[in-house]
């Protein structure tokens, strides 16, 4: 069955140092998410891309957080400086499309600890 | 923004026993998802209602789609300690990007 892809599944780093994560869609899935999850939580959207374009990044803090599809295949999530409260587990997830965007296949996320 | 509100928080079941959690929100929604998060895993769907008064079933699992449209319902039946894990209700936003919003999670634990 065919599965999302990320990496690393830990990390751990200290604070004001770059961090970065990668995550490979089903194949042929167009859509693609970032969320971020906080210990107790669900899970909330941080970036949505369509192929290779960038369709929400409206709670991505830009101050600290990028994100890029160059090729609309995989993608990549950075934080640079990371902060003690970006201490979370980052999920990645894709759809077909937005519009059965509902229907999200999630990977097994990379859990962050900034120290 | 949508709010969805789950409950309960937690639980505590004996293996065997029936489950009921719900999930409300201040907005109607057209579709209710169900998804389950192992610890260290990411949410996988459970079910996906697309009807109000929809009832769809997997396995032992029931779910339910509110008749207002703002609420939904997932029932297991016979839990087992498989079961464990937090169950999340979603619901896509009204705008055109379609994003899920999700609720806070209900946490299950099933004691033997």
């Amino acid at each position: 069955e065919a599965e999302v892809a990320q990496s690393p599944r830990y990390k751990i780093t200290e604070k004001s140092q770059a961090v970065a994560f990668w995550c490979d869609p089903i194949s042929g899935h167009a859509t693609l998410y970032w969320y971020r999850q906080i210990l107790g939580q669900g899970p909330e959207l941080l970036v949505q891309f369509q192929d290779e374009s960038v369709v929400d990044d409206s709670q991505l803090p830009k101050d600290r957080f990028s994100a890029e599809r160059l090729k609309g295949v995989d993608s990549t999530l950075k934080i640079q400086p990371a902060e003690l409260g970006d201490s979370a587990m980052y999920l990645c997830a894709s759809s077909i499309g937005p519009t059965r965007g509902e229907k999200l296949f999630f990977g097994s996320g990379t859990q962050l600890s900034v120290l | 923004g949508q709010q969805l509100n789950q409950s309960p928080q937690s639980m505590f079941i004996q293996e065997g026993e029936d489950v009921s959690m719900n999930c409300t929100s201040s907005s109607i929604f057209n579709t209710w998802l169900w998804y389950k998060q192992d610890p260290g895993e990411g949410p996988v769907l459970l079910i996906a209602l697309y009807k109000a008064g929809e009832l769809t079933s997997n396995g032992r699992l029931t779910a339910q789609f509110g008749i207002t449209r703002k609420d939904s319902f997932l029932n297991i039946s016979a839990s087992i300690p498989s079961d464990v894990g937090i169950y999340f209700c979603a619901g896509p936003s009204s705008g055109s990007a379609r994003q899920l919003t999700f609720g806070s999670g209900t946490q299950l634990t099933v004691l033997p």
